[in-house]
């Protein structure tokens, strides 16, 4: 069974800091999404990274696609209390599953 | 991006009873949508793949029989949670998209809780 890994589960930080989620599997993936997820509400798409190396950026969101597409990293420059959610990663493996990791619930501190 | 909606948002129904949930792709054409199902605090879990015109394709250890899916045209999916009990409460989501292109939006959810 292909399982991704995010790490870490949760994070709490102050507003400003600057702070990287990771999202790790031993498969490859031919996509990766990354989403963000409100309580009570579906995940919403923030970005797709199709190739090895791809590097996406979003505002103050970086995010990178592992250069052998086994890992994905999210990298936020001066979080914002507006930042807080849960973050999950989604892969696409080479039989059009899609497998969620378990997320990483973030909380910036005003 | 595209736009999914679920109706209802919020459900709750007796133990025994059973519940339909709606899965609609407002602005495009959607071949196939997918189940979701997430417990508090955990991620998604794949449920089934919905399938226009055709069967749906379970997930290991989803019982096909409780978890009733039709999918009868291209922008409407159904779960019909049969029989529910308390251990179906749960946030019910689905998705439509081209998910080999990494295209997938989410429906905003249907909570449902089972008393």
């Amino acid at each position: 069974t292909q399982l991704l890994e995010q790490s870490p589960q949760f994070l709490s930080i102050q507003e400003g800091e600057n702070l990287t989620v990771y999202c790790n599997s031993s498969s490859v993936f031919s996509s990766l999404q990354w989403y963000r997820q409100e309580p009570g509400e579906g995940p919403v798409l923030l970005v797709t990274v199709v190739t090895g190396g791809e590097v996406k950026k979003l505002k103050r969101l970086t995010f990178q696609f592992g250069d052998a597409r086994k890992d994905s990293s999210l990298h936020i420059t001066a979080a914002q209390p507006g930042d807080t959610g849960l973050y999950l990663c989604a892969g696409e493996n080479v039989l059009d599953k899609i497998i969620f990791g378990k997320g990483t619930r973030l909380h910036i501190l005003p | 991006g595209a736009v999914v909606s679920q109706h209802p948002s919020w459900v709750i129904c007796k133990s025994g009873t059973s519940v339909k949930i709606e899965c609609r792709s407002l602005d495009f054409q959607a071949t196939t949508m997918f189940w979701y199902r997430q417990f508090p605090k955990q991620s998604l879990m794949l449920m089934a793949t919905s399938n226009e015109g055709s069967k749906a394709t379970y997930e290991q250890g989803v019982e096909k029989d409780k978890f009733l899916i039709n999918h009868a045209s291209l922008t409407l999916s159904t779960l019909t949670v049969t029989s529910a009990h308390p251990e179906d409460s749960s946030f019910y989501i689905c998705s439509a998209g081209r998910p080999f292109r990494g295209e997938q939006y989410f429906g905003p959810g249907t909570r449902l809780t089972v008393t």
